[in-house]
């Protein structure tokens, strides 16, 4: 399977407790992105990542969350202290800069987050 | 900030006909439109996408049609199908990594 994989797929944790999500992009994909969708809305934007250079994230991303792409491969997405709020699914994507500035992105399958 | 007005939120065909969701963005700027169908537990599945130098684009039963003057997108699905049954979403994007997604149209198939 050469998609984007997200790892775990469903994680139920108690509130306080930190919590990593996994991410692998599609290969040779040099952009990574993350993105939170609760139930009844569309993802909403993260973060994103060429390489592995963090270059933008959304004021969503409080100061619990942190993100990093440490070879500019694989992703994790850590939340340090969950809260109930943090329950949702989390969904990585990724996408390839080339000389055509594509601008596709192809998501995972998500990882879903329930705070208990 | 940038707002994209997905409606129908939900809507329902016989099998056979066809469905038409509507998308609206606020960014004039805004120059690459992606539809993405989701099923559930599943994340989002690229069906079709249109740039702005585009008015229509298809693909088999599939297509997309793009007014920049009045800022509307919309999908259009021919000869639905029970498997064509999803959460489908718009988006927009100023040619960048940042999509803003609509709120999605639950499509049911009736057999």
């Amino acid at each position: 399977d050469t998609g984007v994989s997200q790892d775990p797929r469903h994680k139920i944790t108690k509130r306080g407790q930190n919590v990593t999500f996994r991410c692998d992009p599609i290969s040779e994909h040099n952009r990574l992105y993350w993105y939170r969708q609760t139930l009844g809305q569309g993802p909403e934007f993260l973060t994103y990542f060429q390489n592995e250079a963090q270059l933008e994230k959304s004021r969503l991303l409080s100061d619990r969350f942190s993100a990093e792409r440490p070879k500019g491969s694989f992703s994790t997405l850590e939340i340090q202290r969950t809260e109930q709020g943090d329950s949702a699914m989390y969904l990585c994507a990724s996408s390839f800069r080339g000389t055509h500035s594509g601008n596709t992105i192809y998501f995972g399958e998500g990882s879903w987050l329930t705070v208990v | 900030g940038e707002n994209v007005e997905q409606h129908p939120s939900t809507l329902s065909v016989q099998e056979g006909d066809s469905a038409v969701i509507k998308c609206t963005y606020s960014d004039s700027a805004s120059n690459y439109f992606p539809w993405y169908k989701q099923e559930l537990g599943k994340g989002p599945q690229l069906i079709i996408d249109i740039r702005s130098n585009v008015g229509e684009k298809k693909d088999q039963r599939i297509a997309v049609t793009l007014n920049k003057t009045a800022k509307h997108f919309s999908l259009h699905i021919t000869e639905t199908q029970p498997e064509d049954s999803a959460v489908y979403f718009c988006a927009a994007s100023k040619g960048t990594y940042k999509y803003i997604f609509g709120t999605g149209t639950r499509l049911k198939v009736l057999a």
